[in-house]
């Protein structure tokens, strides 16, 4: 089967660093997507993997271990509005995306 | 993200009615995704397109749901009847080297 795997819930200090894993295993793989979600609101993209190695973007940072069927998404210097769900999704064979059931991430003072 | 546009944004309806949802991609985008969410659970797949052809309907009711792509520039969802527990956010997403999502249609069934 497929399937992706994020931590349900994570907890971090304003002004912090956070890091979000992702493991997969799918049939096939064309590229790792994040997403940003705040309450209410549609996903957001953050950023786009087909390639092992780090991406950066300013405070976020994406990395992918193809051979490991890992990604993780980095936060740096945490702020409060950084507070949402984070989605890791693999485009899979066919051109499906498969989605985690997403991490939900709370900023404290 | 705002390239992607859904409408209505928000829909409150009647048990039994019919609702259509649209979906404008982006240009040069040649996939297409429809997903639902409730407050329950994550994105839910109801149906994709690839260069217009549908490709994946199986998470779809198929008694009332019904998903087309008339051409490159509009996507739809309609659902007849509708019932209250179609209440939920459906989400299209435009998807290319990237992919975006359209900012959701609220739909409200009592």
């Amino acid at each position: 089967g497929q399937n992706i795997d994020q931590p349900t819930e994570m907890t971090a200090t304003e002004g912090a660093i956070v890091q979000i894993n992702c493991t997969y295993q799918t049939s096939g793989f064309n590229g790792l997507f994040w997403y940003q979600q705040h309450a209410g609101e549609a996903p957001t993209f953050l950023s786009y993997n087909v390639l092992d190695g780090l991406e950066e973007k300013g405070r976020f940072s994406s990395f992918l271990s193809r051979s490991k069927g890992y990604s993780y998404l980095l936060l740096k210097e945490l702020q409060m509005k950084d507070s949402a769900s984070y989605l890791c999704a693999v485009r899979g064979s066919n051109y499906q995306l498969i989605w985690g059931a997403g991490t939900k991430l709370i900023i404290k003072p | 993200d705002a390239r992607v546009t859904q409408t209505p944004r928000h829909k409150v309806t009647e048990m039994g009615q019919e609702v259509t949802m649209r979906c404008q991609p982006i240009l040069g985008h040649n996939t297409v995704f429809w997903y639902r969410q409730t407050m329950m659970q994550g994105l839910e797949l109801l149906a994709y397109f690839r260069n217009r052809a549908p490709l994946d309907d199986s998470g779809m009711p198929k008694d009332r749901f019904s998903a087309e792509m008339p051409d490159a520039t509009l996507a739809t969802l309609k659902i007849q009847p509708s019932e209250p527990r179609d209440s939920a956010v459906y989400f299209c997403a435009s998807v290319g080297p990237e992919a975006f999502f359209g900012q959701g249609t609220r739909l409200t069934v009592v």
